[in-house]
């Protein structure tokens, strides 16, 4: 959505740290969200932070989320071929309502 | 619980024809969406349900399009007179409303209108 920016390309060497950002215009944003998709497939939910958070790390994702700026960050430690795919980073702009960005495609290079 | 399912997976139909698509949410859930998503682009919402009632509609939504969940549990998105331009994925998720209002999808239909 118009509402949600993400960057289109992210190539990556396997092994390697990824980081994929986002910004968001929304401050009311109750939740933030980070989800994987794989082609052909629908979504997979990776990750998301309650917006009164700075920081969640779940395994080798790491979100960080800098409200003042509206910025939201997906670290990917330890970077595998098997990571390759789009990422999404969405807004709870309601109760109901998520806003997506545009996708981040990642590619995974040995 | 295996999770959200669609069906079909795939459809391929003529133009002016009429399609419906179905969703089964994950068993405890009461809210279930429906979005599209075209090619290079995220999904954009096109209507929501709280147990049967539909209680939101997108004005993506033309009144060609159609969404029921008659009895609070699976829905069906129904396109009449398709276009080319309906040409997507639709994805449906489901929630459990509540304190975290996480939606999870299933793996959508892909509708190729010709």
């Amino acid at each position: 959505g118009e509402d949600v920016e993400q960057s289109l390309f992210l190539s990556v060497r396997e092994g390697d740290s990824s980081v994929i950002n986002c910004t968001y215009t929304d401050s009311s944003s109750t939740y933030l969200y980070w989800y994987k998709q794989e082609p052909g497939a629908g979504l997979q939910l990776l990750t998301y932070i309650f917006s009164n958070m700075d920081m969640k790390q779940d395994q080798r994702l790491t979100v960080l989320l800098n409200k003042k700026d509206k910025h939201l960050s997906l670290r990917i430690a330890d970077t595998q071929t098997g990571d390759s795919a789009i990422y999404f980073c969405a807004e709870g702009e309601s109760d109901y309502k998520l806003s997506f960005g545009a996708g981040t495609t990642v590619t995974v290079r040995a | 619980d295996t999770g959200v399912s669609q069906d079909p997976r795939h459809k391929i139909t003529k133009r002016g024809q009429n399609v419906t698509f179905r969703c089964d949410p994950i068993s405890e859930h009461n809210r279930l969406y429906w979005y599209r998503q075209t090619l290079g682009q995220g999904p954009e919402f096109l209507t929501y349900f709280q147990n049967e009632a539909q209680l939101e509609k997108s004005r993506l939504l033309s009144d060609r399009f159609s969404a029921e969940r008659p009895k609070g549990s699976f829905s069906t998105l129904e396109i009449q007179r398709t276009e080319q331009g309906d040409s997507a994925m639709y994805l449906c998720a489901s929630s459990l409303q509540g304190a975290e209002e996480t939606q999870y999808f299933g793996p959508g239909t892909r509708l190729l209108v010709l």
